[in-house]
């Protein structure tokens, strides 16, 4: 059954630690995103990947750090630099839909982390 | 940035009701989606539609290009349609994939 997993579901983490949340893919999409969502706001990117070792930041990439050592795989580390990590994160990647229509977007079920 | 404004920011509707959000876009797109994200924050795809008109159901959108908008259709609307409704674009002339989102708009859909 194809598609994206991430995990866990619900974190929690104290101040001053990091924490990695996990996004794995099976669609054979080359490009790969992290999105961030407050409540009441659209999407916010932070990191995306086109490629195999190789990712570019977003619009908030501070705080944040990334990896691309596998196809499948973009894990996204939450450093202690970011400031308000208190959110809910998105993976996603890109490629042809089941329709077979090119550049769709889809996504994974989210990671919903809390800063205690 | 490309800028997204999606309207209304909120709708109650009720059971069997038809609506119409819209998406403004602020210059030229390659890729338009639409997406409904549903209670548990599952974003499901809707309707990839840089231009023209697509049906899915109950579902309909159109996409006005070269006046930089985007509606979608809800008709016969149901409970399980609550969720937030997203417009997401990728600029014209990117290659990254990069998608813009608006801010959604909430829809209610009462029995």
């Amino acid at each position: 059954d194809g598609g994206i997993t991430q995990s866990p579901k619900y974190l929690f983490r104290k101040e001053g630690q990091n924490v990695t949340l996990s996004c794995e893919q099976n669609l054979n999409h080359d490009a790969m995103y992290w999105y961030r969502q407050d409540p009441g706001q659209g999407l916010r990117l932070i990191y995306y990947s086109q490629i195999v070792n190789d990712f570019q930041k977003g619009d908030i990439a501070e705080g944040y750090s990334v990896s691309r050592e596998k196809k499948e795989s973009f894990p996204l580390t939450v450093t202690s630099a970011q400031k308000n990590p208190t959110a809910f994160y998105l993976c996603a990647s890109r490629g042809k839909g089941l329709a077979g229509v090119r550049d769709t977007q889809y996504f994974g079920p989210g990671t919903r982390l809390t800063v205690l | 940035g490309i800028q997204v404004e999606q309207s209304p920011p909120d709708l109650i509707l009720q059971e069997g009701a038809n609506s119409t959000l819209r998406c403004n876009f602020s210059d030229s797109v390659n890729n338009l989606q639409w997406f409904h994200q549903n209670p548990w924050g599952q974003l499901i795809n809707l309707f990839y539609i840089p231009s023209g008109t697509k049906q899915n159901g109950r579902l309909s959108a159109t996409t006005v290009a070269t006046e930089r908008y985007s509606l979608l259709y809800i008709s016969s609307s149901q409970t399980t349609d609550s969720g937030v409704y997203f417009c997401a674009v990728e600029p014209r002339g990117s290659t990254l994939g990069r998608l813009y989102f608006g801010r959604g708009t909430q829809l209610t859909v009462w029995p």
